[in-house]
This record gives structure tokens, sequence and C-alpha cells, in this order.
């Protein structure tokens, strides 16, 4: 089993809709759960980030972590052509008092207007 | 704010030959990484870096790659012999002491002929 597991879609949705993307994870020394945004050709961009189980929102993002089931989501309402991106989840743990973060495949998403 | 920032955004070498691949942290941070990004895969994890040593490496960080911290800004990674399979877009991200989120630089496209 990957300790990442990310659908790469593609997803294509209509501008305005709410876009649900989601990973499930194996290893249980995950600590910190991210989600970033790579447009083609770019680098990473950090969206949000979560330590605990729960929401946590900004602005039309919404990060959803649910340790229990080891699942983690992220919301994305009224989206815009310009989310169109991939998003990538990322978990990371703390081996040896460093930080090591494991990405999922990254979903790709086109919004289209 | 503050930014990761990579040199060069392309490069394009011939098989056999060495690249350097520059990265100026964000300047408070402490920890240093390196990734790689084969077009259309996930992003992986190749090396960690704290108080000028290794702190992980993972299996493709191999005898032909290195990494230094020649002076208080930047971060490299050289790649002694390239092979055809080094081409991918290497991320450098940095983070600081509150052992929250790496932030990536924008990445440095290797096209290895």
């Amino acid at each position: 089993q990957k300790e990442v597991e990310q659908d790469p879609g593609p997803l294509s949705v209509p501008e305005g809709a709410i876009v649900s993307l989601n990973c499930t994870y194996s290893n249980s020394a995950f600590q910190y759960f991210m989600w970033y945004r790579q447009y083609s050709r770019k680098g990473p961009e950090l969206l949000m980030y979560t330590y605990s189980s729960g929401n946590k929102e900004d602005g039309r993002f919404t990060a959803q972590v649910d340790k229990s089931s080891k699942y983690i989501s992220l919301f994305i309402r009224d989206s815009q052509p310009s989310d169109s991106a991939t998003y990538l989840c990322a978990m990371s743990q703390f081996s040896g008092g460093y930080q090591k973060v494991t990405f999922g495949t990254g979903t790709k998403l086109q919004v289209i207007p | 704010e503050p930014e990761v920032t990579q040199t060069p955004s392309h490069q394009v070498t011939q098989m056999g030959q060495e690249v350097i691949l520059r990265c100026v942290p964000i300047s408070n941070h402490l920890y240093f990484y390196w990734y790689r990004q084969i077009l259309g895969q996930k992003v992986e994890f190749l090396v960690s870096f704290y108080n000028n040593e290794i702190s992980e490496k993972s299996e493709i960080f191999d005898d032909q790659f290195s990494v230094e911290r020649p002076d208080g800004s930047n971060f490299t990674l050289k790649i002694r012999s390239t092979k055809l399979e080094d081409s991918a877009m290497y991320f450098c991200a940095s983070l600081d002491r509150g052992y929250e989120t790496q932030y990536f630089g924008p990445g440095t496209r290797l096209l290895v002929l």
C-alpha cells in the first residue's frame, strides 16, 4: 500500500461548482497535512496546512483532516477558471529532528468557464 | 513576502556532464531540501540538509548527487555525471525552526540530452 494515495483525475467542473479533492494515507506518524497547488511547469505553492483533525478555512478553501480514517480533503467553493491546476496533498512526519514530506501524485483540476 | 529562489530556471546539458543547480532558501530557515519531479509523475524527496550536513537521503540520491551550502545563503545540488533519466524538474524547499511547512522554489527544469 502506498503511503499516500490521491486520485490523479483529471477532474473537470463548471465555474462556480464546489470541488472536493481527497487523499488517503497509511502512515500514522504523519503530523502535518498540506495542500499545494501547482500550475503547469511551476513549483508547488502552499495553499493550506493543518496539524490536527478537523476543518480549517481560508477564503474559498477548506481543508479537512480525519486522522481516525486517515483521510484528508480540500474543498474549493465557487471554483474559478484560475483554480485550474494540479492539487497535491502532502503529509509530513518528523524523523531524527527534521521534517520529511511525502506527496500524493496530484489531482489535475480544470474549471470550465 | 520572502520566497525561495532557484537558478537557472532551465538547464540543458549533455549526458555525462556535470550540472549544479542553485537555490537561495528563505533567509531565516534552517532546514533545506531537494525534490525531483519527472514530467507527469509525483514530487519525490531527494535529500534533506541541516546544520551543514545531510539529514536524510532517498534511494534516488546516489553517489552522483551531492549537496552543499557554500555560503550563508546558497544551497546547491550537484549532479556529477548526468544521465538521460535525470531529466526532471528539481525543486528546492526550506523550512523554518517552527516545524510548520516547507516552502518551495519555482524549480529548475533539467533536460539531459
